[in-house]
C-alpha cells in the first residue's frame, strides 16, 4: 500500500526545539512537502523538498532523504502561535497526492 | 489578491440527498484539488482538475464527482449522501499542477449527514 507515517501527537516546550518526523511508502516520488494547520483554519504551505539535504525558511526547516524515503520538520523557537496539525504530502507515480494523517503539535509555556 | 473561497461554509444534509460544493480559486490558478478531511483520516485526495479537464482521481466511489468550468471554478457532488460523508471538504488551488508549486486552500465546507 501507500502511505505517509507521522506520529499522530508531538509536545514541547515553549522556545524549544521540535522535530516532526515522515517516512513515506509510495509508488514514485516527485518530492516531499509541509502544511500546517490551525484549528478551524485551512492548511498552509510551509516547505517543499525535491532534493535530499536541508532547506530552511526563517524558524521552520525541512529535510529529505530519499534513500531512506524520510523526511523531517524541524521547528525552532517555538512559540505558542505553532500550536497546531502539521501534514506531510508526496505526489506518487499515478500523480495522486497523498497526505500524512498529521501531527498534532501541543507547545507547553 | 483574493484567496480561495468556498461555499457554502457549513451544510447539515439528510441521507440519501445529495449536495454541491463550489470552490473559486485564486485567480489565475488553473488547477483544483479537492479534499476530505475527517478526525481519523486526514486529508484524503478526492480528485485534481486542471484546465477543465481531471487529471486524477482518488478511491473515492462514483457517488463523488466533480467539474471545472472554463473560470477555474469548481464544483464536486455527492449523491445519495451517507452519514460517513459528514467531514470537512477542502479545495485548493495552484497556479500549475504539481506538488512543488505552493498550494493555496480554501477555509473548507463542514458538511454534517444526519
Amino acid at each position: 500500500g501507500q502511505s505517509l507515517e507521522q506520529p499522530s501527537e508531538v509536545t514541547a516546550v515553549e522556545g524549544a526545539i521540535v522535530q516532526i518526523n515522515c517516512t513515506y511508502q509510495t509508488s514514485g516520488f516527485y518530492g516531499l512537502s509541509w502544511y500546517q494547520q490551525h484549528d478551524g483554519g485551512a492548511p498552509t504551505f510551509l516547505s517543499y523538498n525535491a532534493l535530499d539535504g536541508l532547506e530552511e525558511t526563517g524558524r521552520f526547516s525541512s529535510f529529505l532523504s530519499r534513500s531512506d524515503s524520510y523526511g523531517y520538520l524541524l521547528l525552532q523557537e517555538l512559540q505558542m502561535k505553532d500550536s497546531a496539525s502539521y501534514f506531510c504530502a508526496v505526489r506518487n507515480r499515478d500523480d495522486k497526492i497523498i497526505f500524512g494523517k498529521g501531527t498534532r503539535l501541543h507547545i507547553l509555556p | 489578491k483574493a484567496g480561495v473561497t468556498q461555499t457554502p461554509r457549513y451544510l447539515i444534509k439528510t441521507r440519501g440527498q445529495q449536495v454541491t460544493l463550489s470552490c473559486s480559486p485564486i485567480s489565475g490558478h488553473r488547477s483544483v484539488s479537492w479534499y476530505q478531511q475527517t478526525p481519523g483520516q486526514g486529508l484524503q485526495f478526492l480528485f485534481e482538475y486542471f484546465s477543465e479537464t481531471q487529471r486524477n482521481k482518488g478511491n473515492f466511489p462514483g457517488r463523488f464527482s466533480g467539474r471545472q468550468f472554463s473560470n477555474s471554478r469548481s464544483e464536486m457532488n455527492v449523491s445519495t449522501l451517507e452519514l460517513g460523508d459528514s467531514a470537512l471538504y477542502l479545495c485548493a488551488s495552484q497556479p500549475g499542477t504539481g506538488l512543488s508549486t505552493e498550494a493555496f486552500f480554501g477555509q473548507g465546507t463542514r458538511l454534517t449527514v444526519v
